[in-house]
């Protein structure tokens, strides 16, 4: 199976800080990547689906990047409500697989 | 508006057996592949299990032989037959929909939780 490993599995930052957050794959996923945010007590919410596509109604502060097997979900400048978990998953396999999370804090 | 509804969650012992339903509204359901991803409390998502439209059926190594993923197109609905459980499998236990083609999940209900203990 496919495994994923994010980096890191935690940060500190401030409002209007840039953070960028690397999801790596253990084979070629092509662009089968997806980002995801999840709050306390809350599903997982859609961000970011074949590595680059903003889903509809995410702000446009959040990117992806990457193909292959190194990927990246960049925050342009964090907004109170986006400090949170963040999990990416791969679905280039019939097995889909998600990293391990990056939670993401207040400093 | 698409909506997911797991129910049939509870206590069990080790070695039990539990089955989890998912209702499905809002969209054609039988186009969709609908798969359960669990969160174990505290851990992060994992994958468990996939369904295609078509029925095909898929699973993480560490349920594969104890769960069994069905549906009914008829009455939109998703199962996950779950024996032989063990206390790791204790987690809150999400149905999720495909955004095709991408295999991304858009739609998530809201969880049905599991705990697994003597």
């Amino acid at each position: 199976d496919i495994q994923m490993t994010q980096s890191p599995s935690s940060l500190s930052a401030s409002v209007g800080d840039r953070v960028t957050i690397t999801c790596r794959a253990s084979q070629n996923i092509d662009k089968f990547l997806s980002w995801y945010q999840q709050k306390p007590g809350k599903a997982p919410k859609l961000l970011i689906y074949t590595a680059s596509s903003l889903q509809s109604g995410v702000p446009s502060r959040f990117s992806g990047s990457g193909s292959g097997t190194d990927f990246t979900l960049t925050i342009s400048s964090l907004q109170p409500d986006d400090f949170a978990t963040y999990y990416c998953q791969q679905s280039y396999s019939l097995h889909y697989s998600f990293g391990q999370g990056t939670r993401l804090g207040i400093k | 508006e698409v909506q997911l509804l797991e129910s049939g969650g509870g206590l069990v012992q080790p070695g039990g057996s539990l089955r989890l339903s998912c209702a499905a509204s809002g969209f054609t359901f039988s186009r969709y592949g609908i798969s359960w991803v669990r969160q174990a409390p505290g851990k992060g998502l994992e994958w468990v299990s996939a369904i295609s439209g078509s029925g095909d059926t898929y699973y993480t190594d560490s349920v594969k032989g104890r769960f069994t993923i069905s549906r009914d197109n008829s009455n939109n609905m998703l199962y996950l037959q779950m024996s032989s459980l063990r206390p790791e499998d204790t987690a809150l236990y999400y149905c999720a929909r495909d955004l095709l083609p991408s295999g991304s999940y858009l739609y998530w209900g809201q969880g049905t939780l599991v705990t697994v203990s003597s």
